[in-house]
């Protein structure tokens, strides 16, 4: 089964701190990304990558920076948290291979700037 | 830009009803759709995957139907039961002459469904 990790269920963090996101999955999917969740706003795409050291931007990246070194692993970076980035983080990848494009995704990170 | 759309938005019945969950969206010129499961508070769950050249998927209870040229999609829960309760969203993907989408989502709001015993 593909198995999509995320380092925290729960975050807490100050105004202007700098956040790590991490994201780890275990099939060697080529796509990764970053989403947030807000009631009545819908899951929004952040940033995706689709391939080691590439990314593009989704709908809403302001505020917000990505790296990935290694396919396995997706990070999202926060670069001064701010009370408006407070929110649910979710994180999916899938691969192009096989035809198959199924999204998974990650247990999701609830994160409160205060 | 792709808009998907769920109806209803929130949907309240007794254990052993069949169920019908509606998604739309505006293009039709869609790679795949999607249909997962969120319990509160986590993830989501992959529920059925349906690719553009099928017309529907089958898991257990779940029945998922695709109407491409109109723009539709319906997901059928046969003989609910409380544990079914959980939001259910739709999620499509544009098709690769749509230009490069690299495998990224478009997802409807959503809908709540809540099973009672």
């Amino acid at each position: 089964d593909v198995k999509v990790t995320q380092s925290s269920r729960y975050l807490v963090k100050r105004t202007g701190e700098k956040v790590f996101l991490e994201c780890v999955q275990d099939m060697d999917h080529e796509n990764m990304f970053w989403y947030r969740q807000d009631p009545g706003l819908g899951l929004r795409l952040i940033y995706f990558s689709y391939d080691v050291k590439m990314k593009e931007k989704g709908d809403i990246p302001e505020g917000y920076s990505v790296s990935r070194e290694k396919k396995e692993r997706f990070s999202l970076i926060l670069e001064s948290a701010s009370t408006n980035q407070t929110s649910m983080y979710l994180c999916a990848s899938s691969s192009d291979r096989g035809g198959g494009n199924e999204q998974f995704f990650g247990p999701g990170t609830r994160l409160t700037v205060l | 830009k792709q808009e998907v759309t769920q109806i209803p938005a929130a949907l309240s019945v007794p254990e052993g009803e069949n169920l019908v969950l509606n998604c739309s969206f505006t293009d039709s010129a869609i790679y795949n759709l999607q249909w997962f499961r969120q319990d509160p508070g986590k993830g989501l769950t992959s529920l059925l995957l349906i690719q553009s050249s099928q017309r529907e998927q089958t898991s257990g209870r779940l029945n998922a139907s695709l109407d491409k040229s109109s723009g539709r999609s319906t997901l059928y829960i046969a003989a609910s039961q409380p544990g079914d309760s959980a939001t259910y969203l739709c999620a499509v993907r544009p098709s690769k002459n749509r230009g490069s989408t690299l495998g990224r989502l478009y997802f409807g709001r959503g809908t709540q469904l809540t099973v009672w015993p």
